[in-house]
């Protein structure tokens, strides 16, 4: 089936620095991903819809240019975030549409900023 | 603007009992509706997936209904066990390829 492969799963990073999560379809082209974050004891939100070749569309609320999203190939999308804050420890977890009306998620990435 | 609400919260039921998660959409007008599990600090596992043209779908000792006019969807858990012990989520798509709607999920705890 879809696989959606999405790494790192943990990682903890100092305030200030920037960290890469990465998301990529393994057996399919995933012309759109969708990028969620979930902070503790809350529901996944929507942060932005990432297009191949195109920019990202963002979500009321989430800053651009803090969560850098890029899309170069029908198999990859990258979250960046930037400058680091405690308050972006979340959740982050991606998912692709497989085409034939499925989604497939990313395992996610839990970012803790200390 | 799309909406969706879990019933209840959290539930803590005694091991073999059969259960009822509830789930609510603002609008009807959804392309499909899917049920996730997600463990503690995992991602999430697809339980079941129905679409808007379908009633109900079934897998093993788990059965999802769909009344799109109504906006509600259950999942039916039979004869729990101590390893259905996660937070259910509900989350649907209005169109086809767009993201999901996610309910903020009901912590269910089965106790041995």
């Amino acid at each position: 089936g879809a696989v959606v492969s999405q790494h790192p799963s943990r990682v903890i990073c100092k305030s200030g620095t920037s960290v890469k999560i990465e998301c990529r379809s393994l057996d399919f082209q995933a012309t759109t991903m969708f990028w969620y974050r979930q902070f503790p004891k809350q529901s996944l939100m929507l942060m932005a819809t990432s297009n191949e070749g195109s920019k990202a569309t963002y979500e009321q609320g989430v800053e651009k240019d803090k969560f850098l999203i890029n899309h170069a190939s029908l198999t990859l999308s990258t979250l960046t975030v930037t400058s680091a804050h405690p308050e972006d420890s979340s959740f982050y977890i991606c998912s692709a549409s497989t085409g034939v009306g499925g989604y497939t998620f990313g395992s996610g990435t839990r970012l803790t900023v200390v | 603007k799309q909406e969706v609400t879990q019933i209840p919260a959290a539930l803590s039921v005694p091991e073999g009992e059969n259960l009822v998660l509830n789930c609510s959409f603002t609008d009807s007008a959804i392309y499909n509706l899917q049920w996730f599990r997600q463990d503690p600090g995992k991602g999430l596992t697809s339980l079941l997936l129905i679409q808007s043209s379908q009633r109900e779908q079934t897998s093993g000792r788990l059965n999802a209904s769909l009344d799109k006019s109504s906006g509600r969807s259950t999942l039916y858990i039979a004869a729990s066990q101590p390893g259905d012990s996660a937070t259910y989520l509900c989350a649907v798509t209005n169109n086809y390829g767009q993201n999901f709607v996610f309910g903020p999920g009901t912590r269910l705890s089965v106790l041995p």
